[in-house]
């Protein structure tokens, strides 16, 4: 069975660093393209970034309101996938999802929906 | 970026209840369109992507459509664990966009 744990949340003031983290199991961790998606409070959903395979290249993506302040990374080894935020500020705060990007080739390309994900992290970020 | 608009917000239906969404994008996504169903408290599942094909175990009363920019998503018989927030996603282009989803309530 696929598992996805995040971990890491917390109280954070503004201007911090926090480091979440996501344990995966029940598949191939290393062959995986992994996103984070968060959920501000009452909010609807927002991807963040992405991190793909190391041997699809290991690059990242991020969304506008993050670049430069937050950063993907992976431990292959660890079967860990981490999301590395600085300089935080009140509107990060949010529940944090990991999930996989999952890749399906069809007729039109290859597809990418999230899916599974975890049960998240809240991180509340507040003075 | 990709923006993704859903209506309406919110709808009130009744169990049985047929019930049609809509998704719409600011350019062309060809079919690369996904529907999640949210309840209160849990994180997001796959319903539905490219834009028609159901998600192993979700139940046939769910159907998708669409290409291009306009995508729906129909429920032919609305059920008590219906009652969601239901959100599409464009997987395109990055930044994957979400739309900021519809919400079923009970009538």
């Amino acid at each position: 069975e696929v598992q996805l744990v995040e971990s890491g949340g917390g109280l954070v003031k503004p201007g911090g660093s926090l480091r979440l983290s996501c344990t995966a199991s029940g598949f191939t961790f290393d062959n995986a393209w992994m996103s984070w998606v968060r959920q501000a409070p009452g909010k609807g959903l927002e991807w963040i970034g992405r991190i793909k395979s190391k041997s699809d290249g290991g690059t990242t993506d991020y969304a506008a309101p993050v670049k430069g302040r937050f950063t993907i990374s992976r431990d292959d080894f660890r079967n860990t996938l981490y999301l590395q935020m600085s300089s935080l500020k009140t509107e990060d705060t949010a529940v944090y999802y990991c999930a996989i990007d999952r890749r399906i080739l069809m007729i039109v390309g290859t597809i990418t929906p999230i899916d599974p994900w975890g049960q998240g992290t809240l991180v509340t970020v507040s003075s | 970026d990709v923006q993704m608009t859903q209506s309406p917000s919110s709808l009130s239906a009744s169990v049985g209840d047929r019930v049609t969404f809509t998704c719409r994008a600011s350019q062309s996504i060809n079919r690369f369109l996904h529907w999640y169903q949210q309840k209160p408290g849990k994180a997001p599942s796959l319903l539905i992507y490219a834009a028609s094909t159901l998600q192993s175990g979700v139940p046939s009363r769910f159907s998708g459509s669409g290409s291009g920019t306009d995508f729906t998503l129909t429920i032919t018989s609305l059920q008590p664990e219906d009652f969601a927030t239901y959100y599409c996603q464009q997987s395109y282009v990055t930044p994957f966009t979400f739309g900021p989803g519809t919400k079923v309530d009970v009538k």
